[in-house]
């Protein structure tokens, strides 16, 4: 079983509107979540982390974290066509002291 | 603030040949990883190390991969020979440690023909 699993899309989203991302994860102990964006052929970059419990936001990035049901969100709001991209969720494991990535979702902002 | 860096940015050998990659990271990150990434897959990670300790080496290929950090600062990712399921992304990443916020160089991608 994946520990981090995510739906590899497309997700297909008209530009202005909401794109919501998912994923799950399998480890109870992991303790911090990352989503990365990679656009193609290039390498991931840091969008938003979070640790606790319920919403934190950054511009028009919202994370959601829910421990009890082992399940994060990243929204974007006002989806812009630059948006474009595979987003990665990561979870770190503090008992394996290890993060590991899903294989991400393919968001596309159509004009 | 200069981000991690990695050399080369592409790289294309004969199946048996070496080849190796290098990583200097962000100034001050104690935390240095070393990641795979296939195609339409997340990195996975291959070796992880603090200064110069590797401290979770558990999914490198150890017969044909190797890696060093000397003196906790750059690092040094070997393939010998390699195979032609190695052909890949080659990913390096730094932490400064605080909540194991990572932050990737812009990778080497390897063609075994």
């Amino acid at each position: 079983q994946k520990e981090v699993e995510q739906n590899s899309g497309p997700l297909s989203v008209p530009e202005g509107a909401i794109a919501s991302l998912n994923c799950t994860y399998s480890d109870r102990g992991s303790q911090s979540f990352f989503w990365y964006r990679q656009y193609s052929g290039k390498s991931p970059e840091l969008i938003m982390f979070i640790y606790s419990n319920g919403d934190k936001e950054d511009g028009r990035f919202t994370a959601q974290l829910n421990k009890a049901s082992q399940y994060v969100s990243l929204l974007i709001r006002d989806s812009q066509p630059s948006d474009s991209a595979t987003y990665l969720c990561a979870a770190f494991s503090g008992g394996y002291q290890k993060v590991t990535f899903g294989t991400g979702t393919k968001l596309q902002v159509i004009p | 603030e200069a981000g991690v860096v990695q050399s080369p940015r592409y790289k294309i050998i004969e199946k048996k040949q070496p080849v190796a990659f290098w990583c200097n990271p962000i100034s001050g990150h104690n935390t240095l990883y070393w990641y795979r990434q296939n195609l339409g897959q997340g990195p996975e990670l291959l070796i992880r190390y603090e200064n110069e300790e590797a401290v979770d080496d558990s999914q490198l290929p150890k017969d044909r991969f190797s890696a060093e950090r000397l003196k906790g600062v750059d690092s040094t990712l070997k393939i010998q020979p390699a195979e032609l399921g190695d052909s890949a992304v080659y990913l390096c990443a730094s932490s400064p440690g605080e909540r194991n916020i990572q932050y990737f160089g812009a990778g080497t991608r390897l063609s075994v023909l």
